[in-house]
């Protein structure tokens, strides 16, 4: 079945770093991949997408590239703020027809948190 | 304001309660999710409903029980709960099966 497989956290780095946050996957097919970020005491917010291979996702200066022959999609960011404190989600989306395709599969979340 | 609303956000039962859960959208959305975040563990999807009708339940046991009267509110009934039941419940909502996914706020579940 599909899976998600994030860098154990929790992240702490201080302000300005350059952020990596690591992501694997398994999955049927070509999915499309996905990062989500959850703020303290908030849902989940669909941060940026890829849907092909070497597309890159990218928004609030946060980027990442579909890389189907590492089958990774590794999320960064060349210098965070205190504001990008959250935890972070990969997930993808396999395009196979069938009752359980539009189900996202989501990684266990990795925690960033950043200091002045 | 994200366009999916939960209430409340914070409850806490004993294992003999009966509560729900609600989650209105605003975003005019034809699908509406169930997740369940536990710590250390991804989330799970626990039900889907695509124009009020159920699509998908993900082996959820009987003592929660979903509810979509129409394409604007989803509820969780509980009932009987079990301690390892605690956790955050997420609701969220899309376009359609393949678009991305809007979340609530959640409402954070204590089973006593």
């Amino acid at each position: 079945g599909d899976s998600v497989t994030q860098m154990e956290g929790p992240v702490t780095l201080s302000e300005e770093a350059f952020l990596t946050i690591n992501c694997t996957y398994t999955a049927t097919g070509y999915p499309s991949l996905f990062w989500y970020v959850q703020y303290p005491g908030e849902g989940l917010q669909l941060l940026l997408k890829a849907t092909k291979a070497d597309d890159k996702g990218s928004n609030k200066g946060f980027e990442a590239t579909y890389r189907k022959e590492t089958t990774s999609f590794h999320l960064e960011k060349g210098s965070v703020q205190v504001s990008d404190s959250a935890v972070y989600f990969c997930a993808l989306r396999s395009l196979y027809s069938g009752a359980g395709s539009y189900q996202l599969t989501f990684g266990k979340g990795t925690k960033l948190s950043v200091i002045p | 304001e994200t366009g999916v609303t939960q209430t409340p956000r914070h409850l806490v039962m004993g294992m003999t309660n009966k509560k729900s859960l609600k989650c209105e959208q605003h975003l005019g959305h034809n699908a509406m999710y169930w997740y369940k975040q536990s710590a250390k563990k991804p989330l799970e999807l626990m039900f889907v409903y695509n124009f009020k009708e159920q699509t998908e339940n993900n082996s959820v046991p009987s003592r929660f029980s979903p509810e979509c009267p129409n394409s604007s509110h989803l509820f969780l009934h509980l009932h009987t709960l079990q301690p390892e039941d605690s956790a955050l419940y997420l609701c969220a909502s899309s376009q359609d099966m393949g678009s991305p996914l809007h979340f609530g706020n959640g409402t954070r579940l204590t089973v006593t």
